[in-house]
């Protein structure tokens, strides 16, 4: 079984709306983490926001927040106000605490701002 | 520097060569990640060390693979007698410590002709 899903691998979105990327995930371990990844056409992957698993509030920073969802194990990334400079690749990715410290990374979400 | 910093940024060489991709992670951090990203896909895991200390290295896809970051700050990716589906890019990263969030280099784009 896949351990990160992005289902949407590609979406089109007005300029200044908000935007909903998914992700869910799969783990048993109790302890984890869920990043969300921008990766511009230039190619940087620019770290955006980290939610934990025993986070009571769901993490956000600026006009990104993360809709964690754990009953239904699903991290969605949300955008608000979207802008043209928001087009790029999103990957959600995890960390299981137990084991060792890699990130496991879904197949990404191609974001497309439309002016 | 202000980020992870990789080098070479494009490596082009023929099938058989040895290659080395080295990593400068950010200053203080203590552990550092090798990834290697398709086109198109996400990064996979390769291998990670805290300080010099190589703490898991079952990404590696065989044994022509190595990594080494002898003094706990810059590591080496070693790929030995390359073939054509080692071309990819292989990134960096490194964290505060392990369980900190992971900043990633601009990567090493590798061609095996």
């Amino acid at each position: 079984a896949q351990k990160i899903t992005q289902t949407q691998p590609g979406m089109f979105v007005q300029e200044k709306e908000a935007v909903t990327l998914d992700c869910t995930y799969d783990t048993s371990d109790p302890s984890y983490g869920l990043f969300w990844y921008k990766q511009p056409s230039s190619g940087e992957m620019i770290f955006l926001i980290y939610q934990g698993s025993y986070d009571q509030q769901n993490a956000t920073e600026g006009r990104y927040s993360l809709n964690f969802q754990k009953a239904r194990k699903s991290a969605n990334l949300v955008i608000s106000a979207s802008q043209l400079g928001d087009s790029a690749m999103y990957f959600c990715a995890m960390r299981e605490d137990f084991g060792n410290e890699k990130l496991t990374f879904g197949t990404g979400t191609r974001l497309t701002i439309i002016p | 520097g202000a980020g992870v910093s990789q080098s070479p940024r494009y490596k082009v060489t023929k099938r058989g060569q040895d290659v080395a991709l080295r990593c400068d992670p950010i200053s203080g951090h203590v552990s550092l990640y090798w990834y290697r990203q398709a086109l198109g896909q996400g990064p996979e895991f390769l291998t990670y060390f805290n300080y010099e200390a190589q703490q898991d290295k079952s990404g590696l896809p065989n044994d022509r693979f190595s990594a080494e970051r002898p003094e706990g700050s810059i590591s080496t990716l070693t790929i030995q007698r390359t073939e054509q589906r080692d071309s990819a890019m292989y990134r960096c990263a490194s964290s505060l410590r392990a369980a900190e969030p992971q900043h990633f280099g601009d990567g090493t784009r590798l061609s095996i002709l």
